[in-house]
């Protein structure tokens, strides 16, 4: 079975600054997607942004963007310009593209100071 | 808005009661996911189901029992309830494998569990 690893347990940033969390993966497969999910205080899981294995480009969705190193199996979220909303759980997450069940690291909690 | 509904947000219930855990979602996603969600240990998948009647066990399914007679309504069940199964209880939907680039996975808002 696959696996995720968040080796940060929790961080934290100053406002406006830049952070980057962490993550890693074990699988055998070639084609697969990874998320980052955000889970702030009200327990909501909130999709921040997704990438599916067979693309190069590494995803970004406004402030929130990856670095996506297939070989390394590595998938690292970097926050740009950090607010204060975004203090939350972040785990990250494997699916496979060829079955439906998904894999969660243990999550890194992350504090916006101000 | 598309959501997953999760029937409680706080439950507490006794050592050896039969618990269920009910959640429904209005996207006709084909798949439905049982987590539990623990400090250091992330999210673990329980039991997960890829259509109606059909089940799939997680990592964790010792203790649980799910059921799926309805496309939008997938059940956990804890048939006694422990302590240990003290937790917060998460459900997920997720579109088949062709919808899956242009339509997000879905959570409901968590159920926390206390087994007393």
């Amino acid at each position: 079975a696959q696996t995720v690893t968040q080796s940060q347990p929790e961080m934290s940033v100053q406002e406006a600054e830049t952070v980057t969390l962490s993550c890693t993966y074990d699988t055998s497969e070639n084609n697969y997607y990874l998320f980052w999910y955000k889970q702030p205080p009200s327990r909501q899981m909130i999709l921040v942004i997704r990438q599916e294995a067979y693309k190069q480009q590494n995803a970004t969705e406004n402030r929130f963007s990856v670095n996506f190193q297939k070989a390394a199996k590595s998938f690292s979220l970097k926050i740009s310009d950090s607010q204060l909303g975004d203090t939350a759980m972040y785990f990250c997450a494997f699916m496979s593209y060829n079955n439906n069940d998904m894999r969660f690291g243990a999550g890194t909690r992350l504090t916006v100071k101000p | 808005d598309v959501k997953v509904t999760q029937s409680s947000r706080y439950l507490v219930k006794r050592t050896g009661e039969k618990v269920f855990l009910e959640c429904v979602q209005d996207m006709d996603h084909e798949n439905m996911f049982w987590y539990r969600q623990d400090p250091g240990l992330g999210l673990r998948l329980i039991y997960f189901s890829y259509d109606v009647k059909m089940k799939e066990k997680g990592d964790i399914p010792e203790g649980y029992s799910v059921s799926r007679e309805k496309k939008e309504r997938f059940s956990l069940i804890l048939e006694s309830a422990s302590t240990n199964q003290t937790s917060m209880y998460l459900c997920a939907s997720f579109p088949n494998l062709f919808d899956r680039a242009n339509q997000p996975q879905h959570f409901g808002d968590g159920t926390r569990l206390s087994i007393l």
